[in-house]
């Protein structure tokens, strides 16, 4: 099973400012890397694809980069509705598994 | 727009059977693989299982191997997962997600999730 780690766990920033969170894969996953916000009580959702596909409807501050182990979401300048929990999923290899998440909040 | 609701969640004693289902809309139901995607309380996420989009294929991750069944029913546009002998481990609001991609697992669509809690 391919292991994801996000880190850091926890980011502080303030609104405006640049968020850089970290995936990190156990082994290759190539491209096959996807991206999720999560707020409270909802439902994730597709940010991208591909490593760095914006899916559809996302803004164009949050940008994906990386391939084989390593990866990284952007967020070019916070706002308020960007502070959730982040997932990277591996989809190279069964089972596709998820990272534990990167929590995004207020400084 | 793509709708997927899931229903079926509730309190069900450990060892007994629960059947969720998740019924789609907005799309063409009968042309995508569909999956369930778990979270447990406070937890991140953990993807369970998947169905092909004509129901011949099914993958699951080991700890629910032997006993959950993925299925559908493309003439009801439904999704199915049959929990039986269910464990406390396997509490967790329950997702299901449609994969839009032909050959990319990764979910560009997601249901509300319904919550499963297993427990005498």
């Amino acid at each position: 099973e391919i292991v994801m780690t996000h880190s850091p766990a926890t980011l502080s920033v303030s609104p405006g400012e640049r968020a850089t969170l970290s995936c990190r894969a156990s082994q290759s996953v190539s491209s096959n890397l996807a991206w999720y916000q999560q707020k409270p009580g909802q439902a994730p959702r597709l940010l991208v694809y591909d490593a760095s596909t914006r899916a559809t409807g996302i803004p164009a501050r949050f940008s994906g980069s990386g391939s084989g182990t390593e990866f990284t979401l952007t967020i070019s300048s916070l706002q308020s509705e960007d502070f959730a929990v982040y997932y990277c999923q591996q989809y190279s290899n069964w089972p596709l598994t998820f990272g534990g998440g990167t929590k995004v909040e207020i400084k | 727009q793509v709708q997927l609701v899931e229903s079926g969640g509730g309190v069900v004693q450990p060892g007994r059977s629960l059947r969720l289902s998740c019924a789609a809309s907005g799309f063409t139901f009968s042309s995508y693989a569909m999956h369930w995607v778990r979270q447990a309380p406070g937890k991140g996420l953990e993807w369970v299982t998947v169905i092909s989009y004509d129901g011949s294929n099914q993958y699951y991750t080991d700890s629910v191997k032997g006993r959950f069944t993925i299925s559908r029913d493309n003439s009801k546009n439904t999704l199915y997962l049959q929990m039986n002998s269910p464990r406390a481990e396997d509490t967790a609001v329950y997702y299901c997600a449609v994969q839009l991609a032909t050959t990319a697992e990764f979910f560009q669509h997601w249901g509300q999730g319904t919550l499963v809690t297993v427990s005498s």
